[in-house]
């Protein structure tokens, strides 16, 4: 039962345009997401996050939308650059089930960006 | 050390070998967590610990796997008699107490031929 999906395997973008990773999910009590960008043979690092109180957290080039009626995230890149090239992780947590928020991922996208 | 060490970074296993993968975290991170990762999918959770506490091994795949932390530092998990479907990336990230911003190893890659 994957309870995080990426429909998306991949994604592949022109340099200064807009890049949009979709994500879902259908557990109701995850009420914590982040995404994760990982490059080959390197672990994943941390990227964004957003809680389920918001709808929008924005950290310089990038920007996370949260729908919660929709189930629904996606992680803007603007503008996108060639180093963005990489793996992307959408994750949740349910915070208010557990103490120590566990992790459930998606199954990733491969993010291209051509100069 | 400034990030989370894994040790070996690849480790090939002939089927029904023992093997144990090796993390170090960052020093005075309270949690860790391991996680596996097969080709083409996300990590998925495998187990947690809260300094020397296991408290959640919920997604250890069977009783073939095992991990610990004896001194709340270093921690190992162990995979005896590996079957192919073993092989993964196995994955370590370690955090403060109640930060979920993880910081994750390179990772080891295991092939079980």
């Amino acid at each position: 039962d994957q309870q995080v999906k990426q429909n998306s395997p991949s994604l592949s973008v022109q340099e200064g345009r807009i890049s949009i990773l979709n994500c879902d999910y259908t557990n109701s009590m995850f009420d914590y997401f982040l995404w994760y960008k990982k490059y080959p043979a390197e672990g994943p690092t941390f990227l964004i996050s957003i809680s389920s109180i918001k709808d929008k957290n924005e950290d310089g080039r990038f920007t996370v939308f949260l729908n919660k009626s929709a189930k629904h995230l996606s992680l803007h890149i603007v503008p996108s650059q060639p180093g963005d090239s990489a793996v992307y992780f959408c994750a949740a947590i349910n915070a208010g089930g557990t103490s120590y928020g566990k992790l459930t991922f998606g199954q990733g996208t491969i993010l291209t960006v051509h100069p | 050390g400034a990030g989370v060490s894994q040790s070996p970074r690849y480790k090939v296993a002939k089927r029904g070998q023992d093997v144990a993968l090796r993390c170090d975290p960052i020093s005075g991170h309270v949690s860790l967590f391991w996680y596996q990762q097969a080709l083409g999918q996300g990590p998925e959770f495998l187990t947690y610990f809260q300094n020397e506490a296991q408290l959640d091994k919920s997604g250890l795949p069977s009783d073939r796997f095992f991990a610990e932390r004896p001194e709340g530092s270093v921690s190992t998990l162990k995979i005896q008699r590996t079957q192919q479907e073993d092989s993964a990336v196995y994955l370590c990230a370690s955090s403060l107490a109640l930060n979920y911003g993880y910081t994750f190893g390179s990772g080891t890659r295991l092939t079980v031929v």
